[in-house]
């Protein structure tokens, strides 16, 4: 079973600049989850999506970042304009929501952000 | 407020000795807890969960964990350690309040010594 994909793994950009990532969760997965890392600390949630809905965005900076999952499926985040502060590892999540089903999440990899 | 503490920013243990990595956690309701472990540059991997039944979980590359309901606890263990254990580990907690969001904690690196 092909896991949660994320791209790009890395990424720099000067600040100003737009930058976006794309997750494809496993598939069935109805829930999505969008992260923020920062070194040495636990993922903090941005938004939560279950289904095509955005179910949880209040940690997300809706000035400057925007999310948007299409179909209930494929998602992707944008930071438009990235700041010094953006840098940090972006973490996609999905699980499985439902009666009778486990709750963990399964992360992808990472988009490790720089802002330079 | 509904949260999760890690008291220790870093464990150490010499390889074969047991390990123990702390958890509390302060949420309403029965409460839903995992173990995630993160090496470098990877993401986020499940090891285990505690959902209801037996206080003593078993998960991935031979880790237990077990709920103290009173202390409001869920410690990671280990009875010999590797040094491939070497890693950030996790604790997390579903509110009974929520479908299916999860408050992670601080994390806690362990570093096993050969």
């Amino acid at each position: 079973e092909a896991g949660v994909v994320q791209s790009p793994r890395y990424k720099i950009i000067e600040k100003k600049q737009p930058v976006a990532f794309w997750c494809n969760p496993i598939s069935g997965h109805n829930t999505l989850y969008w992260y923020r890392q920062n070194l040495g600390q636990g993922p903090e949630l941005l938004i939560r999506y279950e289904n095509e809905e955005a179910v949880d965005d209040s940690q997300l900076p809706k000035d400057r970042f925007s999310a948007e999952r299409l179909k209930g499926v494929d998602s992707t985040l944008k930071i438009q304009p990235a700041e010094l502060g953006d840098s940090a590892v972006y973490l996609c999540a999905s699980s499985l929501l439902g009666q009778g089903v486990s709750y963990e999440q399964y992360f992808g990899p990472g988009t490790r952000l720089t802002v330079t | 407020a509904q949260s999760v503490a890690q008291p220790e920013d870093q464990v150490n243990v010499a390889e074969g000795n047991p390990l123990t990595v702390k958890c509390t956690y302060s949420v309403s309701g029965n409460p839903y807890l995992f173990w995630y472990v993160q090496y470098p540059n990877r993401g986020l991997q499940f090891l285990l969960k505690y959902i209801t039944g037996d206080n003593l979980v078993k998960g991935s590359y031979g880790f237990e964990a077990e709920f103290n309901k009173s202390q409001t606890s869920f410690h990671l263990k280990k009875p010999s350690a590797l040094v491939s254990d070497s890693a950030l580990y996790f604790c997390a907690v579903r509110p009974y309040s929520s479908a299916s969001k999860i408050i992670f904690g601080s994390g806690t690196r362990l570093s096993i010594r050969p």
